[in-house]
């Protein structure tokens, strides 16, 4: 099956804490983009990436950080400096030589 | 930057009627416009897009119209049925082929489809 899994569905963590969601794509996509989502809202871009070891911010970086060591994967972390870290974050990729973009399942990040 | 409104913010219809939710956009480089249906708990799920050169796609009950000279464009959703029921976002970006894309959302309608 190709496709996009992030893990886990439910994320539960204290405040002050780093944590890591994990993206990983076997599609073959070259670019691959984290998004915030907040109850009622639209989503709004963290970080993308298009190559290996290559990343970009995005609207609301500030309090986050991404690697991007090998191309299937595109791992986020959640560090204590984000202010309000709770909130649904997907992933998705894309083929640079193409326009869709298409998502994961979502990981939903609790901190409290 | 780019900024993209949606509305309505809720949308209910009756089963079979149709559905339209529009959205308008700032940035007049902007050239690909998706929409994605998400339903809930889950990631967002591309139903139809439209590029800066058509004026109008369809594809089966879906279709999307685009005016590039008021900059929105529109989701037209005919023969409604329950399974429509869900968070409907649009989207805009700039941009070639062959370069990630910043995609700006709006902020969703939540479609209902009353049997």
């Amino acid at each position: 099956d190709g496709g996009i899994t992030q893990s886990p569905k439910y994320l539960f963590r204290k405040e002050g804490q780093n944590v890591t969601l994990s993206c990983e794509q076997n599609l073959n996509h070259d670019a691959m983009y984290w998004y915030r989502q907040d109850p009622g809202q639209g989503l709004r871009l963290i970080y993308y990436s298009q190559i290996v070891n290559d990343f970009q911010k995005g609207d609301i970086a500030e309090g986050y950080s991404v690697s991007r060591e090998k191309k299937e994967s595109f791992p986020l972390t959640v560090t204590s400096a984000q202010k309000n870290p709770t909130a649904f974050y997907l992933c998705a990729s894309s083929k640079t030589s193409g326009l869709e973009q298409y998502f994961g399942p979502g990981t939903r990040l609790t901190v409290t | 930057g780019e900024n993209v409104e949606q509305h309505p913010s809720t949308l209910s219809v009756q089963e079979g009627d149709s559905a339209v939710i529009k959205c308008t956009y700032s940035d007049s480089a902007s050239n690909y416009f998706p929409w994605y249906k998400q339903e809930l708990g889950k990631g967002p799920q591309l139903i139809i897009d439209i590029r800066s050169n058509v004026g109008e796609k369809k594809d089966q009950r879906i279709a999307v119209t685009l005016n590039k000279t008021a900059k929105h464009f529109s989701l037209h959703i005919t023969e409604t049925q329950p399974e429509d029921s869900a968070v409907y976002f649009c989207a805009a970006s700039r941009g070639s082929v062959g370069s990630a894309r910043q995609l700006t959302f709006g902020s969703g309608t939540q479609l209902t489809v009353l049997p």
